[in-house]
């Protein structure tokens, strides 16, 4: 079973600023199939990104996700409001094997 | 639009069964793998099974293999998630999420969430 560690386990950050979070894989993840979700409290998880960079229908283009292999990055632009919460990467592979990561809190500085 | 329309909060005592349900609409229900997903208090998610309800075929995280079972009735575009005996830790929150048709690679349709509350 691939384990995905994420980093930061927290991030501060005002509104307006760039988010960077990290998704490391213990091997190479099969064609790239790296989601990453945002939960809000309180709230299911809502896909951002699927195939490691491929947006979800209706999620904001401050959204990117890039990597290939065992390294992904989320980048989140002009953070809103909305977008303190906690992210998750998910990876899916054959069987299925699917797995998170522990999650990254993006908190208000 | 696509939804999934999951059962109410449930208290029950440690021992007891539970059948909980997620029912599905503004999709086809028969052609997409469905899953299954614990957030204990606090922590983050994990993955406990898909089935397709098509043919009722099912594949358990081997975490999960044995401890729960997963059916669907496509007569009522419902999915289930059963426990025969239930203990403390089992307390969580329950999403059935759908994935993706194109590749199943992610879960791109959640429901709220069961809140399962296990105590003495």
């Amino acid at each position: 079973e691939i384990v995905l560690t994420q980093s930061p386990g927290t991030l501060s950050l005002s509104p307006g600023e760039r988010a960077t979070l990290s998704c490391r894989a213990s091997r190479s993840v099969y064609r790239n199939y790296l989601s990453w979700y945002r939960q809000i409290p309180g709230q299911a998880p809502r896909l951002l990104i699927y195939g490691a960079s491929s947006r979800a229908s209706g999620v904001p283009d401050r959204f990117s996700g890039s990597g290939s292999g065992t390294d992904f990055t989320l980048t989140i632009d002009r953070l809103a409001p909305e977008d303190f919460a906690v992210y998750y990467c998910q990876h899916y592979g054959t069987s299925p094997s699917i797995s998170f990561g522990q999650g990254t809190r993006l908190e208000i500085k | 639009e696509v939804q999934l329309v999951q059962s109410a909060p449930e208290l029950k005592r440690p021992g007891e069964s539970l059948v909980i349900s997620c029912q599905a609409s503004g999709f086809s229900f028969t052609g997409h793998w469905i899953g299954w997903l614990r957030q204990q208090p606090g922590k983050g998610l994990e993955w406990m099974g898909i089935i397709y309800p098509g043919d009722s075929e099912t594949r358990y995280s081997p975490s999960f293999q044995g401890l729960v079972t997963m059916s669907a009735d496509k007569s009522i575009r419902t999915a289930y998630l059963q426990w025969g005996s239930l203990k403390a830790s089992d307390t969580a929150i329950y999403y059935c999420a759908k994935l993706r048709f194109e590749d199943n690679s992610a879960f791109d349709s959640w429901g709220e969430g069961t809140l399962v509350t296990v105590s003495s």
